[in-house]
């Protein structure tokens, strides 16, 4: 147990459909993210949270919609979405949101995934 | 603009032979390093990360990574391959001003025939 805690841990979907992604921590983190990991490709970065306030979004589709309720919780609504948004996408949290080269801190905590499948 | 290379696509060796696997960067001044793995059907786990000091790290696992500045490369290595390390691993760089945005590479798939 990695103490993040992504559900569920498949989803198919048609593309008119409507679905959450939630991943949950049990670090006492107070930064999370949502990772996008498609086959063949790097991770790409998609939103970072900070003590509940987005501080990055990189240009992802509003077809994502994230929501950060606390610093436990991060949820990514999906909605209208398109074949090529299917992809294993990972949550990752860390203590702070700047790497502390001193003690190692912050460094990123990552979850299982959620493998997602749209027909 | 950032950009982490991992050459191999796969790599397969045998069980209790030796491993290198390759990361290259291109980052401006000296970034903050990071080697994960990927067990099939898990998220990734830290491996062993590098800030600066001595060039050679130890991780978990059995693994290390040497820091090369005047090559770029940050390459992880194991003196003997156990069947369990079959995994994905990723390289990953980042910097402190960026915080916690790391630029992963796109991983090497380690086989492990026995």
């Amino acid at each position: 147990e990695t103490g993040v805690t992504q559900t569920p841990r498949h989803l198919v979907m048609g593309m008119t459909n409507k679905k959450s992604l939630k991943c949950e921590q049990h670090l006492g983190h107070n930064a999370m993210y949502w990772y996008k990991q498609s086959a063949k490709k790097p991770l790409e970065l998609m939103f970072v949270y900070n003590f509940k306030e987005q501080t990055e979004n990189n240009s992802v589709p509003s077809r994502f919609s994230p929501e950060c309720p606390n610093s436990s919780h991060l949820f990514l609504h999906l909605h209208t979405l398109q074949p090529e948004d299917s992809a294993l996408y990972l949550c990752a949290s860390s203590l702070g949101r700047i790497i502390s080269p001193s003690s190692g801190a912050n460094v990123l905590t990552f979850g299982a995934g959620s493998r997602l499948t749209v027909l | 603009a950032q950009s982490v290379t991992q050459p191999d696509i796969h790599i397969t060796v045998s069980e209790g032979a030796s491993l290198e696997l390759r990361c290259n960067y291109s980052y401006g001044a000296t970034p903050y390093l990071f080697w994960y793995v990927q067990s099939p059907g898990q998220g990734l786990q830290l491996l062993l990360k590098y800030f600066s000091g001595d060039t050679l790290v130890q991780g978990i696992k059995g693994f290390e990574a040497e820091f090369k500045r005047s090559q770029s490369s940050f390459n992880l290595r194991k003196p003997s391959v156990h069947w369990s390390d079959a995994a994905e691993y990723f390289c990953a760089v980042g910097k402190r001003e960026y915080g916690n945005k790391l630029v992963f590479g796109a991983g090497t798939i380690l086989r492990v025939k026995s």
